[in-house]
């Protein structure tokens, strides 16, 4: 089955640094990447996601790129502010199937004002 | 856009009860519905995959006896916890993905705290 990896597990930053969250995935037949943000005590939210047929994604202050060669891809954040703070969990999918996505151990990010 | 609903937020039991934990879709039919669980600090580890008019697949190590799931409509998946212990608490969260036969982004309903004294 799918393995994620997710790199690091805590990230620091201060406000108007990016932040940078790597991850990893093991099944070459993975094709769909959705990046979630989940504040304390919430659900996860989407916040963006890749295709495999896409190198790049960006949305405002939010990209995400995908090296499908290497198996992997990151979450690059921009400008970060407070209320970026939150846990990220990358996921990686494969059509066919259920399409049960894959999830990675998270990444606390913290934004320092 | 599509929207899970979970219910309840929290609940707090007796060890020995039962709680049982709705999940519906709401503005869309969910033929399939996920169910998780989440530790503090820790990343959602899927229990099972309920299945509406069949039983639901569970993972490795996860009591189908003890975490009773029926999706008995397309719009409504529930899961039992039974007998429920100290250990059982935990954050389960459901999940469903609107775009039926192809590969979207997954929405969550808002997660239940379930605490077990």
């Amino acid at each position: 089955g799918e393995n994620v990896e997710q790199h690091p597990s805590t990230l620091s930053v201060q406000e108007g640094d990016s932040a940078v969250i790597k991850c990893t995935y093991s099944d070459s037949a993975s094709n769909y990447f959705p990046w979630y943000k989940q504040e304390l005590g919430k659900r996860p939210q989407l916040i963006i996601d890749i295709r495999s047929n896409v190198g790049e994604k960006k949305d405002q202050r939010i990209a995400v790129t995908l090296n499908k060669t290497a198996k992997h891809f990151s979450l690059h954040i921009t400008e970060t502010q407070p209320e970026d703070s939150a846990v990220y969990f990358c996921a990686a999918s494969a059509s066919g199937g259920s399409y049960i996505p894959t999830f990675g151990r998270g990444t606390s990010l913290i934004v320092h004002p | 856009g599509a929207v899970v609903s979970q219910h309840p937020s929290w609940v707090i039991c007796k060890s020995g009860t039962s709680v049982k934990i709705e999940c519906r879709s709401l503005d869309f039919q969910a033929t399939t519905m996920f169910w998780y669980r989440q530790f503090p600090k820790q990343s959602l580890m899927l229990m099972a995959t309920s299945n509406e008019g069949s039983k639901a697949t569970y993972e490795q190590g996860v009591e189908k006896d003890k975490f009773l799931i029926n999706h008995a409509s397309l719009t409504l998946s529930t899961l039992t916890v039974t007998s429920a212990h100290p250990e059982d608490s935990s954050f389960y969260i459901c999940s469903a993905n609107p775009g039926t036969g192809n590969n979207y982004g997954y929405t969550f309903g808002s997660g239940t705290r379930l605490t077990v004294v």
